[in-house]
């Protein structure tokens, strides 16, 4: 199992530009969300969804969208970067909610400039 | 609503040495509590857990209680190794399961 993976690793944008990050698992976890890390803030809830076709809200949601179209992707999307979103991005999956334990990808380090 | 507040790093102690990390939080309901690890250049590792209290999760050497009375699920470890160097993030779930609230990390390093 490759586990969760996310692309790109890095990530240098303009203010202004879209790009979507890329987040799979192969383990049919229901569950999977996209946290942002940033220095002294821990990790912040940006989405989450409980299964395909199902997303909701967390923390810090204005600025992304999601989409769950299959169990095995969650793609983030920025619209319209803007430097208050450089950020360490980290998708997580779990079998279920709550008690389960989350499985982090290596995470994905945007810049906006 | 939720909160999880962990002492500020760098915490920097000698090999075999003692370690605390305090962790408290604000939650309502009866939250389960995480301890996760990040190493350098990695994601989030899960560490150990507790979800009611009084229980004990423990892993790796490293132990934490769930303390409702006092609020705290603090981190230790009887001897640290410099393996041991990295990002402690303590973490609860709410009630309903769909969220963790992370603290805000706190970084070990552990010299020879």
């Amino acid at each position: 199992n490759a586990g969760v993976t996310q692309t790109p690793k890095f990530q240098v944008l303009k203010t202004g530009q879209s790009m979507t990050l890329q987040c799979a698992q192969d383990m049919n976890h229901e569950y999977m969300s996209w946290y942002r890390q940033d220095p002294g803030m821990g990790l912040r809830l940006i989405h989450y969804s409980v299964g395909a076709g199902i997303t909701d809200q967390g923390e810090v949601p204005n600025g992304y969208n999601v989409s769950r179209s299959t169990t095995e992707d969650f793609p983030l999307r920025l619209l319209s970067a803007a430097p208050s979103q450089t950020s360490v991005y980290f998708c997580a999956s779990s079998l279920g909610r709550g008690l389960d334990e989350q499985y982090f990808g290596p995470g994905t380090r945007l810049t906006v400039t | 609503g939720d909160s999880v507040t962990q002492m500020e790093g760098p915490v920097t102690l000698s090999e075999e040495a003692f370690l605390t990390i305090n962790c408290t939080y604000t939650a309502t309901g009866y939250p389960s509590l995480f301890w996760y690890v990040q190493y350098p250049g990695e994601g989030l590792q899960l560490l150990l857990k507790a979800t009611k209290a009084d229980d004990k999760g423990s892993n790796k050497g490293f132990e934490a209680t769930y303390r409702k009375e006092t609020t705290s699920f603090h981190l230790e470890k009887g001897s640290v190794q410099v393996s041991d160097s990295a990002v402690y993030f303590c973490a609860l779930s709410n009630n309903a399961g769909n969220m963790l609230t992370f603290g805000g990390g706190t970084r070990l390093m552990v010299k020879p």
